[in-house]
């Protein structure tokens, strides 16, 4: 079993929609969580970066963390054409990171 | 701004060179690390080193080797080059316990 599990999607959604992008984990030493943009052929671009469980909110992303489930997730609100991208979570121990395989996002103009 | 740098974006070599990829940050941090990123395989470590001359294998070890003789410099290193090595590099950092990682633009290496 991976240690960090994510949907590869596609997941095709309008512009405007609400989008929920999930991971779930298995390490319950995780203590720090992320979330990456990745555009094709770039490098991954770090979006958010939280501590434990809760919810953490910037612009039009919400990331929350739910330790007692291990779930954690990405809200992208009123999503853009510009947001359609392959979305990696990922969980820190210590000095490793664990990553998902990724969700592709399409947003449809 | 955290910057991450890599010495190439594309690379073409032949089978049995040996490959140099260097990656520089330019923030300091402790730790820096080396992927390969691969269609429906994610993200595979390769080496990581949390400090000047340490090194540590990740999963995938096999083929490479690393060196870090400087704080912002982490070489990658394809000692011959194989066709199964056709990859997308990236090069990351962090910072000690706390920080998320940062990565660089990647380096696509095709090995013909």
């Amino acid at each position: 079993q991976k240690e960090v599990e994510q949907d590869p999607g596609p997941l095709s959604v309008p512009e405007g929609a609400i989008v929920s992008l999930n991971c779930t984990y298995s390490n319950s030493a995780f203590q720090y969580f992320m979330w990456y943009r990745q555009y094709s052929r770039k490098g991954p671009e770090l979006l958010m970066y939280t501590y434990s469980s809760g919810n953490k909110e910037d612009g039009r992303f919400t990331a929350q963390v739910d330790k007692s489930s291990k779930y954690i997730s990405l809200f992208i609100r009123d999503s853009q054409p510009s947001d359609s991208a392959t979305y990696l979570c990922a969980g820190r121990n210590f000095n490793k990171f664990y990553f998902g395989s990724g969700t592709k996002l399409n947003v449809k103009p | 701004d955290v910057k991450v740098t890599q010495s190439s974006r594309y690379l073409v070599k032949r089978t049995g060179e040996k490959v140099f990829l260097e990656c520089v940050q330019d923030m300091d941090h402790e730790n820096m690390f080396w992927y390969r990123q691969d269609p429906g395989l994610g993200l595979r470590l390769i080496y990581f080193s949390y400090d000047v001359k340490m090194k540590e294998k990740g999963d995938i070890p096999e083929g490479y080797s690393v060196s870090r003789e400087k704080k912002e410099r982490f070489s990658l290193i394809l000692e011959s080059a194989s066709t199964n090595q056709t990859s997308m590099y990236l090069c990351a950092s962090s910072l000690g316990r706390g920080s998320p990682q940062y990565f660089g633009p990647g380096t696509r290496l095709l090995v013909l």
